[in-house]
């Protein structure tokens, strides 16, 4: 067990909906990370918080958006969902340290019919 | 910009076989760099790290990588597969100060009896 936990584990939806996942960090953890997998893009980026601010984003798709809360778990919001949004979702946190050591949660997979 | 790649997408081994799979990076620097396994369903977990020192790293599961800086190398070794080994394995990049990690794209290990 990583420590860090994600829910839902499962998620259908019709396209064009709006879906909001969320992950808890490890204790301590002041950053989370957010990461899409798919079976033809493998891992991609798609954004960095840290102690509540956006650090870095990557290949975050303009509908998706993302925030980190006072007690510091995380929400990532899609939007006006399509049939490619259908992915593996993976939220990873780690320790504010020059030492990038990332514990990752067991993902939410987003059906999107 | 850091960037990683792994050579073999798919690798299959007979059980108690030696295993290694390449991983080569490119970063400026001297880089972090990991070794991930993802088992079906499941998240990421770190085998093994490299951040400075001893060039050979022993990680969980018996795994072992070596950093070559001369060939920007940082390949995944195990004397000997087992069938529980069977699963996703990633290589990253990462650097000192800078909270990114790139992950390269896996090789996907199949173990045969």
């Amino acid at each position: 067990d990583s420590g860090v936990t994600q829910t839902p584990k499962h998620l259908i939806t019709a396209t064009g909906q709006r879906v909001t996942l969320r992950c808890s960090p490890r204790s301590g953890d002041l950053s989370v990370y957010w990461y899409q997998q798919s079976l033809d893009q493998g891992l991609q980026f798609l954004i960095h918080y840290y102690n509540g601010e956006e650090r870095a984003k990557g290949n975050i798709l303009e509908r998706f958006s993302a925030q980190q809360f006072p007690d510091l778990h995380s929400e990532l919001n899609l939007s006006s969902l399509e049939l490619g949004d259908s992915a593996l979702y993976f939220c990873a946190s780690s320790a504010d340290s020059e030492i990038n050591i990332q514990y990752f949660g067991a993902g939410t997979r987003l059906s999107v019919l | 910009a850091q960037s990683v790649t792994q050579p073999d997408i798919h690798i299959t081994v007979s059980e108690g076989a030696s295993l290694e799979l390449r991983c080569n990076y490119s970063y400026g620097a001297t880089p972090y760099l990991f070794w991930y396994v993802q088992s079906p369903g499941q998240g990421l977990q770190l085998l093994l790290k490299y951040f400075s020192g001893d060039t050979l790293v022993q990680g969980i599961k018996g795994f072992e990588a070596e950093f070559k800086r001369s060939q920007s190398s940082f390949n995944l070794r195990k004397p000997s597969v087992h069938w529980s080994d069977a699963a996703e394995y990633f290589c990253a990049v990462g650097a000192r100060g800078y909270q990114k990690v790139t992950f390269g794209i896996g090789t996907k290990l199949q173990v045969i009896p």
